[in-house]
Parts: structure tokens; sequence; C-alpha cells
């Protein structure tokens, strides 16, 4: 049972260039969604997902898309790749498409640097 | 829109020593809280969650929290450290209802242990 697996682990970009970091679940979790995490910041929504079909914009979605056609995958992209997204990414689930109650699943992360 | 607040960046205990990560909420309704702990290069894993009734919940590792309504606070406590659990700590809090079905972290404490 691998829970959630993001790839890639590590990532270097040139400003404006674009990127997908994949995140797909094996739980059947309605819920998906991507953070950022930065020094002193915490963790801020990206975008979420609560079921496949259904997106909806997080706290800082600013230069990130999203698509949710699959109930496994949720794949973050950057179209235009800026230095300010130079961040670790995670992808984290849950059963229950809209319940703040449920515990998260976390993925291991995937690290980018935007030159 | 809710909010955590933890107000130690870091914190540095001895090894057996006793430890206290302090949390502070803002959320208008009863908030579902919870405890997340971030070894170097890993996702995050939960350690405890609080929804309702006893205000003393017990978690993995040894951990455990009290939840004070009158103080909006969901500190993290554990009674003798030991060297494994040094790590990053965020506090987070959800709810069923609005933004809140959208979990909120804290920036985040990480815990130094001396030998």
């Amino acid at each position: 049972n691998a829970g959630v697996t993001q790839t890639p682990k590590f990532q270097v970009l040139k400003t404006g260039q674009s990127m997908t970091l994949q995140c797909a679940q094996d739980m059947n979790h309605e819920y998906m969604s991507w953070y950022r995490q930065d020094p002193g910041m915490g963790l801020r929504l990206i975008h979420y997902s609560v079921g496949a079909g259904i997106t909806d914009q997080g706290e800082v979605p600013n230069g990130y898309n999203v698509s949710r056609s699959t109930t496994e995958d949720f794949p973050l992209r950057l179209l235009s790749a800026a230095p300010s997204q130079t961040s670790v990414y995670f992808c984290a689930t849950r059963q229950g498409g809209s319940s703040g109650a449920n515990v998260l699943t976390f993925g291991a992360g995937s690290r980018l640097t935007v030159l | 829109a809710q909010s955590v607040t933890q107000p130690d960046i870091h914190i540095t205990v001895s090894e057996g020593a006793s430890l206290e990560l302090r949390c502070n909420y803002s959320y208008g309704a009863t908030p579902y809280l919870f405890w997340y702990v971030q070894s170097p290069g890993q996702g995050l894993q939960l350690l405890l969650k609080y929804f309702s009734g006893d205000t003393l919940v017990q978690g993995i590792k040894g951990f455990e929290a009290e939840f004070k309504r009158s103080q909006s606070s969901f500190n993290l406590r554990k009674p003798s450290v030991h060297w494994s659990d040094a790590a990053e700590y965020f506090c987070a809090v959800g709810g069923l209802s609005g933004s809140a079905r959208q979990l909120t972290f804290g920036s985040g404490t990480q815990l130094t242990v001396l030998p």
C-alpha cells in the first residue's frame, strides 16, 4: 500500500520553464490538496479537490494550475516558473470530500528550485 | 477565517526533560485541532487530534495535548523527550463549514534535543 506518492522528489527549473508535479494516491480518498512549505510560514494551501472533476483555489493559487480527471491523480502545473515558487510542495489527501475534521495523509514532498 | 499561532519558532531541550509546545488558534465555531510532526526530509505525520469530548488527548510516541477553549489553546506535551523527537511540529485547525473545511497550519516549531 503506497499511500500518497509524489514525483519528482527534486527538481531544478529556470525562470519561465513549465513543469508538472505529480501526486497519486491508492487509498480511494475523495479529497486531494497541494500545499507549499516555506521557512517560517508553515504550510499554505495552493489548490484542492473534493472529487474527480472538482477543483478549487486555496490561499496561494497564483501561478499554479490543477485538474482532477481521476480519483487517484492530482497533478500541479507550473506554467511559467518564477523564483518565488522555490519551495517544498506537499500533496495531502483525506477521506470525505468536505470535512475539515478528517485527518490528512501526506506525501513525502517535492523540493523545487527555480533559478 | 481561522488562524493558528505557534509562538515558539525554535525550542531546545535536553534529552529526558519535559516538553511543551504552544499553539493558539482562532476559530468561531467548534474547532478540530491537530498536531503533526515532520522529520527532516519527510512528509507530515499525525501525532494526535481533538474533535470533541475529553479535552486531554493522547497521541503516538508518548505525546499528549490539552484543549483549553477559554484560552483558545491546544498545547502539546511530552513528559520525557527522546533524541528521536527532534523534528518540526505543526499545529493545525479545521472545521465543518466554510473555509475551515480546509486545514490551516501554524508556522511550526523546530525542536532540537541535546544529548
